[in-house]
């Protein structure tokens, strides 16, 4: 079956520094990927639509120039959270859509984010 | 706009039981999704439901949907302590455009 790795799956940063986060899916293409976060004991909100080859679409609310998102290739979009702050902890969770008009989602393992 | 409610949020129950988890969503959803999380990991797909009066059964599990009440369920069957995660359902925003919308979350505990 399909699979998507999120790396890293666990990381720590001091305040203001950038934590790169990636999302690879390994044995398909995707030329759309998400990217969520979830926060703890809550429900998972989109944050921003990846697009292979083209800008991020970030959801109403969300910090474009505070979460970057590049998707460079058909299998690989990266979230950077820049200037990283206690509140920006939480656990990103990436999925990525197999084929254009497919239902099938798959998501990542999820990363957890711990800025101190 | 979507929006996404569950009910209960919190369910606990003794193996062997039979409940329901509901899922009403309030505008057009062209497919319902049912995601399993267990504590700190990511969501295992379940279910997908792509039309009205959509049933689908694995294992214990049986999730269906009524487009016009705009309600899907999840019901467990003689649970085993197994199931207990947090299970979400989800719609989708835009028509083919898999922006996800999440209920909240219901977190189910299974009691030996």
């Amino acid at each position: 079956g399909a699979v998507v790795s999120q790396h890293p799956s666990w990381v720590i940063c001091k305040s203001g520094t950038s934590v790169k986060i990636e999302c690879r899916s390994l044995d398909f293409q995707a030329t759309t990927m998400f990217w969520y976060r979830q926060f703890p004991k809550q429900s998972l909100m989109l944050m921003a639509t990846s697009n292979e080859g083209s800008k991020a679409t970030y959801e109403q609310g969300v910090e474009k120039d505070k979460f970057l998102i590049n998707h460079a290739s058909l299998t690989l979009s990266t979230l950077t959270v820049t200037s990283a702050h206690p509140e920006d902890s939480s656990f990103y969770i990436c999925s990525a859509l197999q084929g254009s008009g497919a239902n099938v989602l798959t998501f990542g393992a999820g990363s957890r984010l711990t800025v101190l | 706009e979507l929006k996404v409610e569950q009910n209960p949020l919190f369910l606990s129950m003794q193996e062997g039981k039979n409940y329901t988890i509901y899922c009403n969503y309030s505008t057009t959803s062209d497919r319902l999704y049912w995601y399993r999380q267990d504590p700190g990991k990511s969501l295992e797909s379940l279910f997908v439901l792509l039309s009205n009066g959509a049933v689908k059964q694995e294992g214990r599990l049986m999730a269906s949907l009524d487009t016009k009440a705009r309600l899907s369920t999840l019901h467990i069957t003689a649970a085993v302590h197994d199931l207990s995660a947090t299970y979400f359902c989800a719609g989708n925003r835009i028509q083919g455009a898999q922006k996800l919308v999440f209920g909240q979350g219901t977190r189910l505990t299974i009691n030996p």
